[in-house]
């Protein structure tokens, strides 16, 4: 069974960009690559989601090359508060599991 | 303004001791998911209703049932809780097909077990 690959951690300074890629090979052709972003002792929070190219809202970007094999998060000019741990989720389309990345954890300091 | 909220966050149950969680949506969605996750690993989907459909995933062990009376509530029963199922257990609804809309997490409840 495929994989959904990230990062384990990640350390960042506030101000700085930050982008975590995710690796999923395997993912299924109507599914949807979608970012969760989550606090200790709270459940995740979505922050975006994207099919292809890419999608951009009010706090972080997507960006998705056309082989749909790998997805980067980016989060602009990152705070203090952005210190969580961040999922990237897709479907897989050997059996159809939905499956999370094992979580990248940023720390952002000051 | 709480959309996915469960109930309770703190459970502690005795080993062996049938265990009810609960979580009641306000979105209306019609896809409901229970997920386990340990300390410092990833939410692991243990199966989700479509509507009143119910889809189990391959590996969630026969302790774990659930049921959906209505739309709005959702309930985890774990039949004899073992040490091993400690975790945070998190409900998600999402408005259709899992693989392609956002899911909306309640915050969990944390299991312990005696």
């Amino acid at each position: 069974l495929a994989k959904t690959t990230q990062p384990v951690s990640m350390d960042s300074y506030e101000g700085q960009e930050v982008n975590i890629t995710c690796s999923h090979n395997n993912i299924a052709t109507n599914d949807y690559i979608t970012w969760y972003q989550q606090f200790p002792s709270q459940g995740p929070r979505f922050i975006i989601q994207g099919y292809k190219t890419k999608v951009t809202n009010e706090v972080a970007s997507l960006f998705i090359p056309a082989d749909r094999k790998s997805s980067t998060l980016s989060l602009p000019r990152v705070s203090l508060s952005d210190t969580a741990v961040y999922y990237c989720l897709v479907g897989e389309n050997q059996g159809g599991k939905l499956i999370f990345g094992q979580g990248t954890e940023l720390s952002v300091k000051p | 303004d709480a959309m996915v909220i469960q109930n309770p966050r703190y459970q502690v149950t005795q080993f062996g001791k049938p265990v009810t969680l609960s979580c009641s949506q306000t979105l209306n969605h019609n896809v409901m998911y229970w997920y386990q996750q340990k300390s410092s690993q990833a939410p692991k989907l243990l199966f989700h209703y479509y509507d009143k459909d119910f889809n189990n995933e391959a590996d969630t062990p026969d302790n774990f049932q659930s049921r959906r009376p209505n739309t709005s509530f959702c309930f985890l029963d774990i039949r004899s809780p073992g040490l091993g199922d400690a975790a945070m257990y998190l409900c998600a609804t999402s408005r259709g097909d899992r693989g392609i809309q956002p899911q909306h997490f309640g915050d969990g409840t944390r299991l312990s077990i005696l």
